[in-house]
């Protein structure tokens, strides 16, 4: 039973648009998210993260959204580059499992940007 | 800046071998965790240490052991490998929350 899921397994959206990442998750205990990018060859990189108190969290060009209601979160990177072409995971932490240092990650999408 | 080292980063073995994969983290985090990554699945726990010596199983365990006798150091190891166990392997360290990776090691298994 996957805790955390990203629907979309591709993602494909021209420079300079708006690349939307979606991820749903089933535990209510979740109380902070995270996303990670993972480019070939390579392990996984923090990229933003946001608690379960707030509704949006930026940083540059990127800007994570939580839906509680929904348990729904997204991520919007605006303008997106050739350089963001990697697979984007999300993580779902909560705090009564050890203490929220476990992660769950969902099964990741894999972004394309066209130049 | 953080970093976080694994052993190797290609790594090719028969069925049967035993395998020892190693990770060190510069940042005495005290937790430490091995996940093994595939396509669609994302990444999946196979272990986690919150202390030296101290290990805790995760989703999914089988075939898979840890040790952890230092705290920068945590090593998986393949009793016996099978072609299932064919995968990128990679370790994580970190002290709250946010979790920082290695390069990860691609494991074939003939």
């Amino acid at each position: 039973d996957q805790q955390v899921k990203q629907n979309s397994p591709s993602l494909s959206v021209q420079e300079g648009r708006i690349s939307i990442l979606n991820c749903d998750y089933t535990n209510s205990m979740f109380d902070y998210f995270l996303w990670y990018k993972k480019y070939p060859a390579e392990g996984p990189t923090f990229l933003i993260s946001i608690s379960s108190i707030k509704d949006k969290n930026e940083d540059g060009r990127f800007t994570v959204f939580l839906n509680k209601s929904a348990k729904h979160l997204s991520l919007h990177i605006v303008p997106s580059q050739p350089g963001d072409s990697a697979v984007y995971f999300c993580a779902a932490s909560a705090l009564t499992n050890n203490a929220g240092n476990m992660l769950t990650f969902g099964g990741g999408t894999r972004l394309m940007v066209k130049p | 800046d953080v970093k976080v080292t694994q052993s190797s980063r290609y790594l090719v073995k028969r069925t049967g071998e035993k395998v020892f994969l190693e990770c060190v983290q510069d940042m005495d985090h005290e937790n430490m965790f091995w996940y093994r990554q595939d396509p669609g699945l994302g990444l999946r726990l196979i272990y986690f240490s919150y202390d030296v010596k101290m290990k805790e199983k995760g989703d999914i365990p089988e075939g898979y052991s840890v040790s952890r006798e230092k705290k920068e150091r945590f090593s998986l190891i393949l009793e016996s490998a099978s072609t299932n166990q064919t995968s990128m392997y990679l370790c994580a360290s970190s002290s709250s929350r946010e979790q920082y990776f290695g390069p990860g090691t691609r494991l074939t298994v003939t």
